[in-house]
């Protein structure tokens, strides 16, 4: 069974820094994954999609790479701002699960002014 | 743009009600998800679907059941509410391809009092 680990389960950095975020996932054999942000008491707003056969993905300040041989995403933000405080969370879509996704349990992060 | 609603938003109901949460879709999208999700907790799939008439349970046990009856709907009931209900539930949907993204609603927060 699938297994998502995000690490840490929260951050707190200074305005300005950048923000590097892990996922890790227990079987390679993935299709996708995905970086989700979600807001307090929201829902989840898709940020970047990485397909097995892609090592990364940048959106503006935003860019995720994926290994799946080693079972690791990680995403970036370069110069954070207090509008990036967020809960980030990764999801994983197997090969045969036609769109379903095992997600991780998310890193909550804090940018301070 | 995500077109995907969820109603209520929020909802405060006693033990042994019955209840419908309502998600709707104005994208067309064959693919439609019911998440639950504790707070600081990962995304559990309970129930999904892949069309019209198709409807499959998901990774978490759950008592509620759902319905597509039509492409753009998928509302779940809960036929007598308890307290261990009390959670979020998140509706989600995909176009159907396997690279697509998959879009959220705002989510419905239940508390079962």
């Amino acid at each position: 069974k699938q297994e998502v680990t995000q690490i840490p389960a929260a951050l707190s950095v200074p305005e300005g820094e950048n923000l590097v975020l892990n996922c890790s996932f227990t079987d390679s054999a993935i299709y996708n994954l995905q970086w989700f942000r979600q807001d307090p008491g929201k829902g989840l707003t898709s940020l970047l999609l990485i397909q097995s056969s892609q090592r990364e993905q940048t959106s503006g300040r935003l860019n995720a790479s994926l290994d799946k041989s080693s079972g690791r995403s990680t995403l970036y933000i370069a110069a954070s701002q207090p509008g990036d405080s967020a809960t980030y969370l990764c999801a994983v879509k197997g090969p045969d699960s036609w769109g379903k996704l095992q997600f991780g349990a998310g890193t909550q992060v804090v940018v301070t002014p | 743009e995500a077109d995907i609603y969820q109603t209520p938003r929020y909802l405060v109901i006693g033990t042994g009600k019955k209840i419908t949460l309502e998600c709707s879709q104005t994208m067309g999208h064959d693919k439609m998800y019911w998440y639950q999700q504790d707070p600081g907790m990962e995304l559990h799939l309970i129930h999904y679907s892949y069309g019209v008439n198709s409807t499959e349970k998901g990774d978490l046990s759950s008592e509620s059941t759902v319905s597509r009856i039509r492409t753009e709907h998928f509302p779940l009931t809960l036929e007598s509410a308890r307290p261990s209900h009390t959670s979020q539930y998140l509706c989600a949907s995909t176009k159907g391809t396997g690279t697509d993204t998959q879009y959220f609603g705002p989510g419905t927060r239940l508390t079962v009092l």
